[in-house]
């Protein structure tokens, strides 16, 4: 089956700092790719869509200033959350999609990145 | 607003038996909706889909139905066995965009 994959699973930072969070579907090209967030005892809030080669669709209420995302190529989107505070704190997760071509249910899930913010 | 609610945040289940989780929607532009398993530190997984346009899915043990004019899916799993443990998550989609309900931790009881 299809596999994403998320770096770093896990990262702890100062108050001010910038991180960036990296997904890659490892055996198929991804034309779109999606960035969600959970907080805890949440479901998953889509935060922005992003596809290969243009800029990203961010949901109402998500800071594209504050969470830049990257789709440089078929197999890699990054997000870095830019400037981070303890309230940026939560669960990141990557999902890939496989070409157009793929139904509905091709929407691929990475194991998530798990940011803390001192 | 919540547009996809799972009312139940857990259910215990007997291993062999039934397992019945339930979602409900608002949004009637929704097309398709799906079902998701999660384990803790790792990202959901596809478990089964139906489209708008059906009433029930089946594969193996798992059964999805969906009562549109209730707005109201839900999800069967027969017989439960203790690795379906995990937590449940419905989906719906408009185009490509998921939303996600809060999921419902289900534990099998051996």
């Amino acid at each position: 089956g299809a596999v994403v994959s998320q770096h770093p699973s896990w990262v702890i930072c100062k108050s001010g700092t910038s991180v960036k969070i990296e997904c890659r579907s490892l055996d198929f090209q991804a034309t779109t790719m999606f960035w969600y967030r959970q907080f805890p005892k949440k479901s998953l809030m889509l935060m922005a869509t992003s596809n290969e080669g243009s800029k990203a669709t961010y949901e109402q209420g998500v800071e594209k200033d504050k969470f830049l995302i990257n789709h440089a190529s078929l197999t890699l989107s990054t997000l870095t959350v830019t400037s981070a505070h303890p309230e940026d704190s939560s669960f990141y997760i990557c999902s890939a999609r496989d070409l157009p071509s793929g139904s509905k249910d091709t929407q691929y899930f990475g194991p998530g990145t798990r940011l803390t913010v001192l | 607003d919540q547009q996809v609610k799972q009312n139940s945040p857990s259910l215990s289940v007997q291993e062999g038996r039934i397992s019945i989780l339930n979602c409900d929607y608002t949004n009637s532009m929704f097309d398709y909706f799906l079902w998701y398993k999660k384990y803790p530190a790792e990202g959901p997984t596809f478990l089964i889909s139906i489209s708008s346009i059906k009433d029930k899915n089946e594969d193996g043990r798992f059964t999805v139905f969906l009562n549109k004019s209730a707005k109201h899916l839900s999800l069967h799993i027969v017989p439960s066995q203790p690795g379906d443990s995990a937590v449940y998550f419905c989906a719906a989609s408009e185009g490509e965009k998921l939303t996600f309900g809060t999921g419902t931790r289900l534990t099998i009881i051996p």
